[in-house]
């Protein structure tokens, strides 16, 4: 079947750290791949998205490679900040289908 | 969150109660879906409606029925609360490369 697996959280930063969130998948075709944020008291946003291998989404200085060799989309950000705390949701969609298979999310705090 | 409203924000049900979840749009997309949070289980579909008047199973359908009279409104009941069935509600519409979801309901059940 289909799946995401996101690193087991909660990660816990100092502020303008680095940071990466492993994400991989298991899919039975070409999915689309995606990572959702959620602040706190919020529903999901829509963070960034890949829809072909080797792709790049980018967005407030996050950003995710879609690399079908590994089946994998880690998000990535070169310095974090406090405004950055929240959950951080892995997912991916099939192409034609209708629903998105989530991660079970990763709850990242940046300290200052 | 704008164009997807959600109500209540925030419910307690005893056992056995039901109670009715309203979703409402003003972004004119066909696809609405209802999932649900638990923690450390990330987002469950439980139904979505891929047009007005049709809908379908998610992964978790059980104890929940949904109804899509029309293009704007998503509702979800539950018709026999259950412990089991506390979590946080969100809807959530649109395109199958972007959805847009709502602030979502914080359901306790007793």
């Amino acid at each position: 079947g289909n799946s995401v697996t996101q690193m087991e959280g909660p990660v816990t930063l100092s502020e303008e750290a680095f940071l990466t969130i492993n994400c991989t998948y298991t899919a039975t075709g070409y999915p689309s791949l995606f990572w959702y944020v959620q602040y706190p008291g919020e529903g999901l946003q829509l963070l960034l998205k890949a829809t072909k291998a080797d792709d790049k989404g980018s967005n407030k200085g996050f950003e995710a490679t879609y690399r079908k060799e590994t089946t994998s989309f880690h998000l990535e950000k070169g310095s974090v900040q406090v405004s950055d705390s929240a959950v951080y949701f892995c997912a991916l969609i099939l192409q034609g289908a209708q629903k998105l298979v989530f991660g079970q999310g990763t709850r990242l705090t940046i300290n200052p | 969150n704008a164009g997807v409203t959600q109500t209540p924000k925030f419910q307690v049900l005893k056992t056995g109660q039901s109670m009715t979840l309203q979703c409402a749009q003003d972004m004119n997309h066909n696809s609405m879906y209802w999932y649900r949070q638990d923690p450390g289980m990330g987002l469950r579909l439980i139904y979505y409606s891929a047009s007005e008047g049709t809908t379908d199973k998610g992964e978790v359908p059980n104890g929940y029925n949904v109804s899509r009279l029309n293009k704007r409104e998503f509702s979800l009941r539950l018709e026999s609360a259950a412990p089991s069935q506390t979590s946080v509600y969100f809807c959530a519409l649109g395109r199958t490369d972007t959805q847009y979801f709502g602030p979502g309901t914080r359901l306790t059940v007793l």
